[in-house]
């Protein structure tokens, strides 16, 4: 059974500070990585996606890729309230993690 | 460019009842995806098409949900008999491969909830 599993949080950290989002994944197979974020009562959008190993930056956020140790994490640098939402990883098959809540406090 | 389209936004239903959801993608997007997503849970993927065939179906619960999608484009979710569990916000999305595989566009859900 391939699973992702992520921190279902909350994690809360002040405005301005950088956020640090996990996911594990059991199957070793698994390519590339998509992080998408959910505001409460909508649907998923996607902020990015990482194929290789390292680091992915694109503006305040970077995902970052360690196949060997199977984990993918997305940093979010100068946290903003706006950035409060549910954050869900997937592997390229699209089966979602639980998802972790953020909450940015002003 | 339009968006996926969802219909009905909101279901109320007596358990042992059916129901039907219907997802219109985005024009030219091949792939589309039903997800089930529980309040507080991430969105659990019920079905995968690939143009009007099955891609991955391993989490459907076929003894009571059915998905078709006739001519590749618009699809149905059907739920005969419903059950408590099954309040939820279902999620159609679809995607077009190749330039950038693995963006979903979601449409807005549908909400059941299930008496």
């Amino acid at each position: 059974q391939k699973e992702v599993e992520q921190n279902s949080g909350p994690l809360s950290v002040p405005e301005g500070a950088i956020a640090s989002l996990n996911c594990t994944y059991s199957d070793r197979g698994s390519q590339s990585f998509f992080w998408y974020r959910q505001y409460s009562g909508k649907s998923p959008e996607l902020i990015m996606f990482i194929y290789s190993n390292g680091d992915k930056e694109d503006g305040r956020f970077t995902a970052q890729l360690n196949k060997a140790s199977q984990y993918v994490s997305l940093l979010i640098r100068d946290s903003q309230p706006s950035d409060s939402a549910t954050y869900l990883c997937a592997p390229r098959d699209m089966r979602f993690g639980a998802g972790t809540r953020l909450t940015v406090k002003p | 460019e339009a968006g996926v389209a969802q219909s009905p936004r909101y279901k109320i239903i007596e358990k042992r009842q059916s129901v039907a959801f219907w997802c219109n993608p985005i024009s030219g997007h091949a792939t589309l995806y039903w997800y089930q997503q529980i309040l507080g849970q991430g969105p659990k993927l019920l079905i995968q098409f690939q143009n009007n065939g099955v891609v991955d179906d391993s989490q459907l619960p076929k003894d009571r949900f059915s998905a078709e999608r006739l001519k590749g484009v618009d699809s149905t979710l059907k739920i005969q008999p419903a059950k408590l569990e099954d309040s939820a916000v279902y999620l159609c999305a679809s995607s077009r491969e190749g330039l950038a595989p693995g963006e979903l566009f979601f449409g807005e859900g549908s909400r059941l909830t299930v008496l």
